[in-house]
Parts: structure tokens; C-alpha cells; sequence
């Protein structure tokens, strides 16, 4: 079946703008997770999901980012007012739920994001 | 919060041998370990994992190993071929709890023919 997609694959984006990216989770999955990996690091949480719920937004860096699932599948992030140390590819990742033996996430193949 | 280290960053094997990678953790109430394989641009791909109720899991050429007490866990690919070669990451987390993934900062494998 479909796995997680993302889009757009590649944004740059000038100082300043706002960009939205955008994730579609496995179909039927109730847990989404967004992470932002820097060059030669491993994927960081940013927020996480369960059906629109929004239960836990800890590691977004700054309040120019936003997250939201309204109909609890597609999730967009928003990041506003881009600065360079944006740059980064941000991951989704989709899961059936969390209790046990339904945590393995699936991830998507991410969104490359370069501020000029 | 949970920390995960990953050693080592980077690793070279000829062609045939093993690798192992090890990883640590901090919070003893982590209860969950993935292993995933990232290729160049491409998504992480979940390649193993293991839960806290038991010590080791094989799947073909790879095996992880858990050790609670010590409150670490390894990687070990045996019979390694070219393809194997991708930065392989760790991470821990507690089931029931939201889950997000802790990841270590990933180790490069380089198969080399």
C-alpha cells in the first residue's frame, strides 16, 4: 500500500518567507509525527499528533513554527519568517497508534528546506 | 528526557565481515528500540527492532541485542555486502506514552567490496 508522502521534495526559500510543508500519513494510522534532521544528525522531534490532537508540540524551536492536523490525516507545518538555521529536511512519520506493538513508526521521505 | 548515544559515527568493513554498532540509553523506563537504515536523500527505513521483554531478535543477516541493566543496545550485521553501506540510526522510547523517537546521531557503514 502507500506509504507516508511528503511535498513539496525540495523548497528553497528566501530569509524572511513563510513556507507550509506538507505530510500524508499512512491511511488509518492515528499517530503523526513531525522530526527536523539536520546535515549528518539523526531525525529531532518536533510535534506529535494523535488524530487532530495536537499532544505534544515540546520540540518545535521557536513560535515561527506552527503544526496542525485538522481532520486528523494530512498535517501541514508551517514555518514562519524563515531563517537560514531552518535549513534542514523535516520528516514525517506516521503510526497505527501508541500502545504496544502499534509504536513502529513509517517515515516519509522528508521535505530538503534551504533558506537563503 | 531520554539520551541516546550512538557509537561509532562512522565504520568500514571489508566485504563479508561484521559490523556492530552500540548504542546507550538513559531513561530506564525507554521500552522500545528501533533500528533504522537511511540511504543517501532517501527515508528511514526501519530495518530491525526489539521491545524490553526480551534480549536479543535475529532477522536473517542482522541481530539486536538489549541489555536493560546496562541500559544498552546493539546492532550486529553479519556477512555485510555493498549494500549494506547507509548511515544506520538507534533510538529508544516508552510505549503508551505519545512515543516520540529518541535517535542517536547515526553511524555511516561502509561495505567496502
Amino acid at each position: 500500500g502507500a506509504g507516508v508522502s511528503q511535498s513539496p521534495r525540495y523548497k528553497v526559500a528566501k530569509r524572511g518567507q513563510d513556507v507550509a510543508l506538507r505530510c500524508d500519513p499512512i491511511s488509518g494510522h492515528v499517530s503523526l509525527f513531525w522530526y527536523q534532521q539536520a546535515l549528518g544528525q539523526g531525525p529531532e522531534f518536533l510535534t506529535y499528533f494523535q488524530n487532530e490532537a495536537q499532544l505534544d508540540k515540546s520540540g518545535l524551536p521557536s513560535d515561527r513554527f506552527f503544526a496542525e492536523r485538522p481532520e486528523g490525516s494530512v498535517s501541514t507545518l508551517k514555518i514562519q519568517r524563515t531563517q537560514q538555521e531552518d535549513s534542514a529536511v523535516y520528516l514525517c512519520a506516521s503510526s497505527l497508534g501508541h500502545a504496544q506493538s502499534q509504536e513502529t513508526q513509517y517515515f516519509g521521505p522528508g521535505t530538503r528546506l534551504l533558506v537563503l | 528526557g531520554e539520551n541516546v548515544e550512538q557509537h561509532p559515527s562512522t565504520l568500514s568493513v571489508q566485504e563479508g565481515d561484521s559490523a556492530v554498532i552500540k548504542c546507550t540509553y538513559s531513561d530506564s523506563a525507554s521500552n522500545y528500540f528501533p533500528w533504522y537504515k537511511q540511504e543517501l536523500g532517501k527515508r528511514p527505513q526501519l530495518i530491525i527492532d526489539i521491545r524490553s521483554n526480551v534480549g536479543e531478535k535475529k532477522d536473517q543477516r542482522i541481530a539486536v541485542t538489549l541489555n536493560k541493566t546496562a541500559k544498552h543496545f546493539s546492532l550486529h550485521i553479519t556477512e555485510t555486502q555493498p549494500e549494506d553501506s547507509a548511515v544506520y540510526f538507534c533510538a529508544a522510547t516508552k510505549s503508551n506514552t505519545g512515543n516520540q523517537f529518541y535517535f542517536g546521531t547515526g553511524t555511516s557503514l561502509t561495505v567496502i567490496p
